[in-house]
């Protein structure tokens, strides 16, 4: 199995402009999950889809983030407009519903 | 709300040491326990993984945990590291979201 791929591993873009960071799951697991890591704040959840549907975005920090998940292969996470505090490492993770997440590589999001 | 407390920030040893990391969890119904680690610029990787059973927990790379539900305790143990199990560690929780302590950066020095 390939694992969970995300794309881009690194991004670095100007404040106020569009992030669109992009998730793939292993195929059968049923669960999705978007965590941001940042050194001072550490591993936050933003938000849980199960079978597609968002379960729980209490983690989302604000209107500027949103996520989507249209089908059970895809997800995005994006940030409009972003802000140099957004600067983190963005792992996606997937679950096949036993409690064990297995994760992507992250992408790395630097706003200037 | 789940709450899943480490308690060593950063933990430094020689090789050979003996490691042990502590790990509180919060009561809940369901205790699904996590031990993951995530070498340095690389993701998280599962290192154990408690359920029920026996309570005494084997993983990869020869880590260890003990489940011990009177003292909410999961705690991590290797008998002696090795200069590659320099890493940061996570304990976590989960009930139905995985629920990730602070971790613990241990730094291995050969």
């Amino acid at each position: 199995d390939a694992g969970v791929i995300q794309s881009p591993r690194h991004e670095v873009t100007e404040m106020g402009q569009e992030v669109t960071l992009r998730c793939k799951p292993i195929s059968g697991h049923n669960s999705l999950f978007w965590y941001r890591q940042t050194m001072m704040r550490g591993l936050e959840l933003l938000i849980y889809f199960n079978n597609n549907v968002p379960i729980d975005d209490s983690g989302m920090p604000e209107d500027r983030f949103s996520a989507k998940m249209p089908n059970a292969s895809f997800s995005t996470l994006k940030i409009q407009p972003s802000e140099p505090r957004d600067s983190a490492v963005y792992f996606c993770a997937s679950s096949p519903g036993t409690g064990e997440l297995f994760f992507g590589e992250g992408s790395r999001l630097t706003v200037l | 709300a789940q709450s899943v407390s480490q308690h060593n920030h950063h933990v430094i040893l020689s090789e050979a040491a003996s490691l042990e990391l502590g790990c509180n969890y919060s009561y809940g119904g369901t205790v699904n326990l996590f031990w993951y680690v995530q070498y340095p610029g690389q993701h998280l990787q599962l290192l154990l993984k408690y359920f029920s059973g026996d309570p005494l927990v084997k993983g990869i790379k020869g880590f260890e945990a003990e489940f011990i539900k009177s003292k909410f305790s999961f705690n991590l143990r290797k008998p002696s590291v090795q200069w590659s199990d320099t890493a940061e560690y996570f304990c976590a929780q989960n009930d139905y979201k995985l629920s990730f302590g602070a971790g613990t950066t241990v730094t291995v020095r050969a």
